[in-house]
């Protein structure tokens, strides 16, 4: 059974702080990486989706890399905002149809 | 703007009741999907459509049903709910994959129905 991790559970930080939380996942068989945050009342919404091995990508404060060898990605926010407060979740697609997710990071971003 | 809706935000059932869950995107996305969300537990998939009348099983497609008469709805079905079936429901919608799987690419997802079965 493939198993997404996410770690850590939930992060509390203050206003301005920095922030990285991490995915990781089997690396055999690898195609797609997707990362979603989902905040509260909304529906979860796609900030990245990642596939080569080295892809780094940026949306604003929010920035994502991927190592595809040793299994795992790292999701970043610089200058966390009380509005960057939601569930980030990994999902990893190996060489089928169907999209594995990671229980999430809750973040609480504090003013 | 793009968007997927689902019929309702909150639903309340008893046990045994036929219940549908509908879901519509108005982005002409050949992909759709139904996930549960349960607490301490990931998304996991129940089933997804690749096309009208397709339907493939995901992970936890045991006590569900679903149907895809057009391309812009994707219905599930619970035949016989059951308390265990009270979740978070989401339903997903992403274009087709060029290359390798099909669902390669961003899923857009709906507000969510909370059902709860009594």
């Amino acid at each position: 059974i493939l198993n997404v991790e996410q770690s850590p559970q939930s992060l509390h930080v203050q206003e301005g702080d920095s922030t990285n939380f991490t995915c990781s996942f089997p690396s055999s068989n690898f195609y797609a990486l997707h990362w979603y945050r989902w905040e509260t009342a909304k529906s979860p919404e796609a900030l990245f989706v990642m596939t080569l091995n080295g892809d780094e990508k940026k949306k604003g404060r929010i920035s994502a890399t991927l190592n595809t060898k040793e299994g795992y990605s790292y999701l970043y926010i610089k200058g966390s905002q009380p509005e960057d407060s939601a569930t980030y979740l990994c999902a990893l697609l190996y060489n089928t149809d169907k999209l594995i997710f990671g229980t999430g990071t809750r973040l609480q971003v504090f003013p | 703007d793009v968007k997927v809706t689902q019929s309702s935000r909150y639903l309340v059932k008893r046990t045994g009741e036929k219940v549908f869950l509908e879901c519509v995107q108005d982005m002409d996305h050949e992909n759709m999907f139904w996930y549960r969300q349960d607490p301490g537990l990931g998304l996991r998939l129940i089933y997804f459509s690749y096309d009208v009348k397709m339907k493939e099983k995901g992970d936890i497609p045991e006590g569900y049903s679903v149907s895809r008469e057009k391309k812009e709805r994707f219905s599930l079905i619970l035949e016989s709910a059951s308390t265990n079936q009270t979740s978070m429901y989401l339903c997903a919608s992403s274009s087709l994959g060029s290359a390798g799987p099909r669902s390669a690419n961003e899923q857009f997802f709906g507000p969510g129905t909370r059902l709860t079965v009594l």
